[in-house]
């Protein structure tokens, strides 16, 4: 099955700086990548996402990026803000019905 | 209006006992699933049904036995709870295999 990787598990920034996170897949047929937030005890939530047939999609600060020949693909956040302080999480699939969780990014916005 | 929600929100209960989380979502979805989240926040599928129809059935011991009476509905009954089965599980809906809309979670601690 796919199998996912995310990097780093823990990322603290200073505020207004820029978070990036990284995620690997191993499945070439995996053509969907969301990325969801999850505040601490509440729900995951979709933020962004991107389908295997374009390279990058950006919504406000947040921004996405997929390079499908070496499988990965990464979460930009800019100007990072208090309220971006969440877990992310990256996750594939190929069917879109069984996604595949990365482990998650704890992310630390220091005001 | 709550799009998928899920009762109760907590559940305590010793080892050995049987127990089950309800599921409704009101988004006219085709699609429902049944999430694990562990104490290390890692989401992991269990199950998922496609208009009633089982389409997901991840690697779960057969003491947790879903259940789909109809499309907007999915519950989850646990036999024999186990110490391991501590966790927060997590119903979610999606429209042909989009974005997963998630419940507010059913935090299951057993002693």
């Amino acid at each position: 099955g796919e199998n996912v990787e995310q990097h780093p598990s823990t990322l603290s920034v200073q505020e207004g700086d820029s978070a990036v996170i990284k995620c690997t897949y191993s499945d070439s047929a995996s053509n969907y990548f969301p990325w969801y937030k999850q505040e601490l005890g509440k729900r995951p939530q979709l933020i962004i996402d991107i389908r295997s047939n374009v390279g990058e999609k950006k919504d406000q600060r947040i921004a996405v990026t997929l390079n499908k020949t070496a499988k990965h693909f990464s979460l930009h956040i800019t100007e990072t803000q208090p309220e971006d302080s969440a877990v992310y999480f990256c996750a594939a699939s190929i069917n879109d019905y069984k996604l595949s969780f990365g482990a998650g990014t704890t992310v630390t916005v220091r005001a | 209006d709550t799009a998928v929600s899920q009762t109760p929100k907590y559940l305590v209960t010793q080892m050995g006992n049987d127990k089950s989380i309800k599921c409704e979502q009101n988004l006219g979805h085709d699609t429902m699933y049944w999430y694990k989240q562990d104490s290390k926040k890692f989401l992991k599928i269990m199950f998922s049904y496609n208009n009633k129809e089982l389409i997901i059935n991840e690697t779960v011991p057969n003491r947790f036995s879903p259940k789909s009476p109809d499309k907007a509905h999915l519950n989850l009954h646990i036999n024999s709870l186990e110490l391991g089965d501590s966790a927060v599980y997590f119903c979610a809906s999606s429209q042909f295999g989009g974005e997963l809309f998630f419940g507010e979670g059913s935090r299951l601690t057993v002693l």
